[in-house]
């Protein structure tokens, strides 16, 4: 079974500094099938990257994605005050056949 | 647009049954794999059951294989869940998403229905 484990739980940074979010796998992963997504209060999940590195529709580029195998960065290059929120990554394609990260809670410092 | 609306979320006591059901509409919902995802109170987003267009696979959670069941209706652009034997554990908001066919994300959620499983 893969576990994806997200770090920090918490980051607590100012806005406008840079934000470095890790995803790591227990096992290796297809990176076309690693994305992330946010999530604010009371909203559903939005997704900001797919295929590891791919921006979805409508996504500033202050958001990037990158890594392999087993190894994941969401990195938001300069925090605005509505990216304080949490981040999470999913993996499809190994049992289970669908799963997400705990979760990272960007909070204003 | 694309639009998932799910209903049937409630209170239910412990062992009890609920059946959710998402209505979806901008799109061509026989062509894509649906999936339910939920997420307890305070807690992350957990991958619960998959159906893919033609309901020919199904994919469950540990967690409620042999308790939920998922099903599709494409004539009705409809998916649901049958929860029986529900469990504390199971009080979350269940969200009905679409994913993608080429890269398997989910690229689209509804709103959420909140389950609440408690006596």
């Amino acid at each position: 079974e893969i576990v994806l484990t997200q770090s920090p739980a918490t980051l607590s940074l100012s806005p406008g500094e840079r934000a470095t979010l890790s995803c790591r796998a227990s096992q290796s992963l297809s990176s076309s099938y690693l994305a992330w997504y946010q999530q604010k209060p009371g909203q559903a999940p939005r997704l900001l990257i797919y295929g590891a590195s791919s921006r979805a529709t409508g996504i500033p580029d202050r958001f990037s994605g990158s890594g392999s195998e087993t190894d994941f960065t969401l990195t938001i290059s300069r925090l605005g005050p509505e990216d304080f929120a949490v981040y999470y990554c999913q993996q499809y394609g190994s049992s289970p056949l669908l799963s997400f990260g705990g979760g990272t809670k960007v909070e204003i410092k | 647009e694309v639009q998932l609306v799910e209903s049937g979320g409630g209170l239910v006591k412990p062992g009890g049954s609920l059946k959710l059901s998402c209505a979806a509409s901008g799109f061509t919902f026989s062509s894509y794999t649906m999936n339910w995802v939920r997420q307890a109170p305070g807690k992350g987003l957990e991958w619960v059951s998959s159906i893919n267009s033609r309901s020919t696979y199904i994919y469950y959670a540990d967690s409620v294989r042999g308790r939920f069941t998922i099903s599709r209706d494409n004539a009705k652009n409809s998916l649901y869940l049958q929860m029986n034997s529900l469990r504390a554990e199971d009080t979350a908001v269940y969200y009905c998403a679409r994913q993608d066919p080429n890269w398997n994300y989910v690229g689209y959620w509804g709103q959420g229905t909140l389950v609440t499983v408690s006596s």
